[in-house]
């Protein structure tokens, strides 16, 4: 079985300063990894995914997640956040095998962007 | 191009009650996977469908069950509702695999009572 840890709950950082959210996974098999944005009363936006290839994946809005196979990481990077980057980030992970057909979430980080 | 729909937008339902919501796919897309999501807690996944047949499921129980039509809208039905389906739940349209990008619906915030 495959599962996403998310270690922070919550992360608060001021404005224009550099933001790391961490995530975690594990699976027996090979991965595709994504993280998914969710602003209040919407549902989740697509910022990245790593499917092959490079480790480095950049996404929309200045976001890029650097996949880690070793230490089955996927931590997600902003070099300077904006207020309008304060939503909740969710990391998720699908079988590159079998089971291509769902995402399997972690619970969450809420970014606090504060002025 | 018009994005997914979800209706209702809120539903207040009381235990023991039905409920059905639907879910537009985006135009061109033929599969359509359901997710819960609990409050504070990241979405699960329910079941999908593919070109109206279902094509994976979670770790739900069978009271939660779904259609696809052939325009590709879905719906989702749970029987005998208990309190802890109270949830966000959310569509994604997308083409067949995951590693297509799956475009995610506003969701429908269901109270049970």
């Amino acid at each position: 079985a495959q599962s996403v840890t998310q270690l922070d709950s919550q992360v608060p950082v001021f404005e224009e300063a550099p933001v790391e959210l961490r995530c975690n996974y594990s699976s027996s098999v090979s991965v595709y990894l994504f993280w998914y944005v969710q602003y209040p009363n919407q549902g989740l936006q697509l910022l990245l995914k790593y499917l092959s290839g490079s480790t480095l994946v950049k996404g929309i809005n200045g976001f890029e997640a650097e996949f880690n196979k070793s230490q089955t990481s996927f931590h997600l990077r902003k070099p300077s956040v904006h207020i309008s980057d304060t939503a909740e980030y969710f990391c998720a992970v699908s079988h590159m095998d079998t089971g291509r057909r769902a995402l399997t979430f972690g619970s969450g980080t809420r970014l606090q962007v504060q002025p | 191009e018009t994005g997914v729909t979800q209706s209702p937008t809120h539903l207040i339902k009381t235990r023991g009650q039905q409920v059905t919501l639907r879910c537009s796919s985006q135009s061109g897309h033929n599969t359509v996977s359901w997710y819960q999501q609990a409050l504070g807690q990241g979405p699960q996944f329910i079941f999908q469908y593919y070109r109206e047949e279902e094509n994976g499921r979670g770790n739900f129980p069978p009271r939660f069950s779904g259609l696809q039509f052939p325009n590709y809208s879905s719906e989702l039905n749970v029987n005998a509702l208990e309190l802890d389906d109270s949830a966000l739940y959310l569509c994604a349209s997308s083409l067949r695999w995951v590693e297509d990008e799956q475009y995610f619906g506003p969701g429908t915030r269901l109270t049970v009572t």
